[in-house]
Order: C-alpha cells, then sequence, then structure tokens
C-alpha cells in the first residue's frame, strides 16, 4: 500500500516567511511523528499526536512553530517567520501503535531552505 | 543531555563481509530500540527493533543485540551488499509517556565491491 507522503518535497523560503509543510500517513494510523534532520545529522523529535490530539510538543523549538492535525489524518507543520536556522528536512512518521511495537514509517521528507 | 551515541561515525566493509554498527544509549529507563537505515534524499527506513526485556532478534541478514548492563545496542548485518550501504541510526524510546523516538547521529556504512 501507500507510504507516508509528504509535500512539498523542496520549500526555499525568505527569511522571515511562513511555510506549511503537508504529511499524509498511511491510512489508519493512529499515531504521526514530526522530526527536524539537520545535515549529517540524526532526526530531533519535533511533536507527536494520537489521532487529533497533540501529546507531545516538547521539541518543538520556539513559538513559531506549530503544528496541527485537525481530523486525525492529515498533519501540517507550519513555522512562521523562518530563520536561516529553520533550514533542515523535515520529516513525518506514522505509526498504528500495534501492541508490542513502536516501529515508526518514514515519508521522504522535505527539505526547508531559508534564504 | 538525553542521547543515543555512537561508537564510529563510518564505517568501510568489503562486498560478502559482515558488518558490526555499534551504539551507546545512555537512557536506562528505554524500554525499546530500533535501527533504522537512511539512504541519501530519503526517509528512515526500518530495519529492526527489539524491546529492553530481550538481549537479541534476528531478522533477514540482520541481528540486534542489547546488552543493558553496559547500554549497547549493536547492528550485525550478515554477507554485507553494496545495496546496504547507507546511514545507519539507532533510535531509543524512553519508558511510559511520549512514543518520541531519540536517535543517534548515524554510522555510514560503505559497502566495497
Amino acid at each position: 500500500g501507500a507510504g507516508v507522503s509528504q509535500s512539498p518535497r523542496y520549500k526555499v523560503a525568505k527569511r522571515g516567511q511562513d511555510v506549511a509543510l503537508r504529511c499524509d500517513p498511511i491510512s489508519g494510523h493512529v499515531s504521526l511523528f514530526w522530526y527536524q534532520q539537520a545535515l549529517g545529522q540524526g532526526p530531533e523529535f519535533l511533536t507527536y499526536f494520537q489521532n487529533e490530539a497533540q501529546l507531545d510538543k516538547s521539541g518543538l523549538p520556539s513559538d513559531r512553530f506549530f503544528a496541527e492535525r485537525p481530523e486525525g489524518s492529515v498533519s501540517t507543520l507550519k513555522i512562521q517567520r523562518t530563520q536561516q536556522e529553520d533550514s533542515a528536512v523535515y520529516l513525518c512518521a506514522s505509526s498504528p501503535r500495534a501492541a508490542g511495537s513502536y516501529e515508526q514509517y518514514f515519508g521522504p521528507g522535505t527539505r526547508l531552505t531559508v534564504t | 543531555g538525553e542521547s543515543v551515541g555512537l561508537h564510529l561515525p563510518t564505517l568501510s566493509v568489503q562486498e560478502g563481509d559482515n558488518s558490526i554498527i555499534n551504539c551507546a544509549y545512555s537512557n536506562s529507563a528505554s524500554d525499546y530500540f530500533i535501527w533504522y537505515k537512511q539512504e541519501s534524499g530519503k526517509g528512515p527506513q526500518f530495519i529492526i527493533d527489539i524491546r529492553s526485556n530481550m538481549d537479541k532478534r534476528q531478522g533477514q541478514r540482520v541481528t540486534v543485540l542489547l546488552n543493558k548492563t553496559v547500554k549497547h545496542l549493536s547492528l550485525q548485518i550478515a554477507a554485507t551488499q553494496p545495496g546496504d550501504s547507507a546511514v545507519y541510526f539507532c533510535a531509543e524510546k524512553y519508558q511510559g509517556g511520549s512514543e518520541k523516538l531519540v536517535f543517534g547521529k548515524g554510522t555510514k556504512l560503505t559497502v566495497n565491491p
């Protein structure tokens, strides 16, 4: 079946612009996660949802970052007033929360470049 | 701080050899560990996982070993192939609460033909 999809795949924004990144999880997956991956680093957790409830947003670096999943399916990560340090790949993952496994299925990511 | 570290940033092996990628984790309260493979321009791809109540788990050509005494995790790849060339990440989930994964920096595996 279809995997996790993300759009756009690439985004170039001028410093100060707002951006919105979209994630379509695997159908039926309860949990949805956002990670930020800097060049040459491992993914770093931003936030996650269980259905439409945002259960952990401890990784969001500032109040410029906002995520939502209003109907428990598609999610949007919004970054306001982008800064150069926001340049990274933003990964979305979903998980079925099957008993005993916390495996997360990742999308291809959105590469954000702030100029 | 919270982190999962790696002993070696790069590993180069000959095709057909066995590869061992190591990972040290710092949180003794972690109850779940997972290995991912990431190729350039792609998202991480699941390889194998293990719960903290196990010390070994095998998959197809891969084995994960967990040593809780020294907080060490390893991934063994048998008969390494050129298609195994990628960056490998270990990640841990802390017991209770959030289901977030905490990733290490990664090891770049290069398989020489």
